[in-house]
């Protein structure tokens, strides 16, 4: 049983460059999420998906879209990155809503120069 | 102001102490409350939820006070494996993906 499973783990992109961070999981959750983690600081919301199928804005979406391509999938675009964007990305799933646990993936590292 | 705010520390302290860290939120919609542990360089794991009434899950207690905004974890006997960032989660439960989190609070437990 992976959880949630994040690729790729380390990314450095150079300004303007596109990327996407893929996200997996296994434990038939409704909900997916995409966190950012700048240095010394907590996890915010960039993107979630309360189910298969919807998507909504969190507290820091510019700049970021996002797929929710079935149940276990929630894939995380750059179309172009900038180096503000240089950070830990999480994604996360819970079973429904945060008022459950959330699980989250080992991360990915993205540097943007 | 941030909506969840902790005090980031650092706490030092030997083996064996007490510790007790405190968040304290601004939206008072908020409804459901965690704290997760992080190791360095590592992602968020839960640590425990935090109930009205208050729970205790063996060396570790968490209470909340809603008439004052805040929530508090207490760690007892502290061990070396106790290091890590602590992370004070808040909930708006009528808004099914907001999740705000601290910035944390970093122990380190020394021998």
């Amino acid at each position: 049983n992976a959880g949630v499973t994040q690729t790729p783990k380390f990314q450095v992109l150079k300004t303007g460059q596109s990327m996407t961070l893929q996200c997996a999981q296994d434990m038939n959750h409704n909900s997916m999420y995409w966190y950012r983690q700048d240095p010394g600081m907590g996890l915010r919301l960039i993107y979630y998906s309360a189910s298969e199928g919807t998507t909504d804005k969190g507290e820091v979406p510019n700049g970021y879209n996002v797929s929710r391509l079935n149940k276990r999938e929630f894939s995380l675009r750059l179309e172009s990155a900038a180096p503000s964007q240089t950070s830990v990305y999480f994604c996360a799933s819970s079973l429904r809503t945060t008022k459950e646990t959330q699980y989250f993936g080992p991360g990915t590292r993205l540097l943007v120069l | 102001r941030k909506e969840v705010e902790q005090d980031p520390g650092p706490f030092n302290v030997p083996e064996g102490a007490t510790v007790a860290f405190n968040c304290t939120y601004s939206n008072s919609a908020s409804q459901s409350f965690f704290w997760y542990r992080q190791d360095c360089r590592k992602e968020p794991k839960l640590l425990m939820s935090v109930y009205s009434s208050g729970n205790e899950d063996g060396r570790f207690t968490a209470q909340l006070n809603r008439a004052s905004q805040y929530i508090s974890l207490l760690i007892r006997d502290s061990k070396l494996s106790d290091s890590a960032t602590y992370l004070c989660v808040v909930n708006d439960d009528t808004n099914a993906g907001k999740s705000t989190f601290g910035d944390g609070t970093t122990l380190t437990v020394k021998p």
